[in-house]
């Protein structure tokens, strides 16, 4: 059975400091899914890491997938308030008839302070 | 732009109430999910449509049961409503591609008095 852990699941930091989500998985996989979440609302798609190595970029945020490791990480460069969110990251296990199921993480609130 | 929209945004029902979710999409994707939201649990996925009338359970389908008659319909029932049932309900659809990520409805919030 798949399982997908988040670390940390609370983080606050300054504006201007740069941090790291980490996101772990326990069974084969090469379709990593990261999601925002803002408070009241729903999740917006941030990125799509199809292989291993890959690095995908918006802004200040940059994620990356190593699949031997089984992990995945979200980097902020120079935090600003409206980066303030849940991140969700999400793991496909397998297709099953053409399906598209993900198992999701925790989730991990960070809250950026002035 | 994709668009997933869902009946409710907030629903405060009866314990032994049949409840209805209703989830629309309308961008022709072949796969339609639920999941609950619960904190601390991230999203778990209840049950999962990958063409119409066909469906598949996810991890927690137990007290569940879900209806795809179209395309762009993917109903989520609650035949007995209880109070662990409380939680925040999100519709998602995607391609039928595997590569494609899903869309997320704005959720329901239900409470199960």
């Amino acid at each position: 059975e798949l399982k997908v852990e988040q670390n940390p699941l609370f983080l606050s930091m300054q504006e201007g400091k740069n941090y790291t989500i980490y996101c772990n998985y326990s069974t084969t996989s090469d379709r990593l899914y990261w999601y925002r979440q803002d408070p009241g609302k729903s999740l917006e798609s941030l990125f799509v890491l199809l292989s291993n190595g890959a690095v995908k970029q918006e802004g200040r945020l940059m994620a990356s997938l190593d699949t031997k490791a089984r992990l995945s990480t979200l980097h902020i460069t120079a935090a600003v308030h409206d980066l303030s969110a849940t991140y969700f990251c999400a793991v496909r296990p397998s297709i099953i008839q053409g399906a598209q199921k993900l198992v999701f993480g925790q989730g991990t609130r960070l809250t950026i302070n002035p | 732009d994709v668009k997933v929209t869902q009946s409710s945004r907030y629903l405060v029902k009866r314990t032994g109430e049949k409840v209805f979710l209703e989830c629309v999409q309308d961008m022709d994707h072949e796969n339609m999910f639920w999941y609950r939201q619960d904190p601390g649990l991230g999203l778990r996925l209840i049950y999962f449509s990958y063409d119409v009338k066909m469906k598949e359970k996810g991890d927690i389908p137990e007290g569940y049961s879900v209806s795809r008659e179209k395309k762009e319909r993917f109903s989520l029932i609650l035949e007995s409503a209880s109070t662990n049932q409380t939680s925040m309900y999100l519709c998602a659809s995607s391609l039928l591609r595997i590569q494609e990520t899903q869309y997320f409805g704005p959720g329901t919030r239900l409470l199960v008095l």
